[in-house]
């Protein structure tokens, strides 16, 4: 398996447009996380699935972000309107939930920059 | 709230001493914690799971510790090398969540 992918790795944008970041989980995984990071907030969660279904969202910073997760395999974060402020580096993440066997396998990230 | 907190400031050593990075959580008694190492530019990776029920855990040059009572992780790198420098963070799951501290700055010189 080739991991966890995302794209684009680099966007830059104007205020006001609409971003959509993109995930591939690995294959059998079945948990989904995307996070934020930013050198004054470290890495912060935004939302996690579990079975394709949000389970927790409440570290999703306010109406202008949405995540989906059409299939098992494949997750969307989407910023709009986009703010400078959301200038940060996003990550997503896969694992295979369990009781114990949690380790999380993360993506290369999507650098983002509004301008 | 619950919180999980490494030491912000960056930990500068010298090649073949030994690191310790610290990790506390507070208002939380997770099940267990997991240390990654993060490279710049590249995403997290996964190094070590310890159990609330394991004292010590090792791979490798590596070893983790895990006090309940005192709250508390320890991560330690024996015969450290420049090749070890990267920001290691740690980090324990609530629920089926994934919660980071801000993560420690590890360099080690020649």
């Amino acid at each position: 398996d080739a991991g966890v992918i995302q794209s684009p790795r680099h966007e830059v944008t104007e205020m006001g447009q609409e971003v959509t970041l993109r995930c591939k989980l690995i294959s059998g995984h079945n948990s989904l996380f995307w996070y934020r990071q930013t050198m004054m907030r470290g890495l912060e969660l935004l939302i996690y699935f579990n079975n394709n279904v949000p389970i927790d969202d409440s570290g999703m910073p306010e109406d202008r972000f949405s995540a989906k997760m059409p299939n098992a395999s494949f997750s969307t974060l989407k910023i709009q309107p986009s703010e400078p402020r959301d200038s940060a580096v996003y990550f997503c993440a896969s694992s295979q939930s369990g009781f114990m066997n949690t380790e999380a396998f993360f993506g290369q990230g999507t650098r983002l920059t509004v301008v | 709230s619950q919180k999980i907190e490494q030491n912000s400031e960056a930990l500068n050593i010298q090649e073949g001493k030994t690191a310790t990075l610290t990790c506390n959580y507070t208002n939380y008694s997770p099940a267990y914690l997991q240390w990654y190492r993060q490279d710049p530019g590249r995403g997290p990776v996964f190094l070590l799971l310890i159990r609330e029920n394991e004292k010590e855990k090792r791979k490798e040059r590596l070893k983790v510790t895990f006090d309940t009572t005192l709250k508390q992780s320890l991560f330690h790198i024996t015969a450290s090398q420049p090749a070890d420098s990267a920001t290691y963070l740690c980090a324990y799951n609530q629920g089926g969540k994934l919660i980071f501290g801000q993560g420690t700055e590890l360099s080690v010189k020649p």
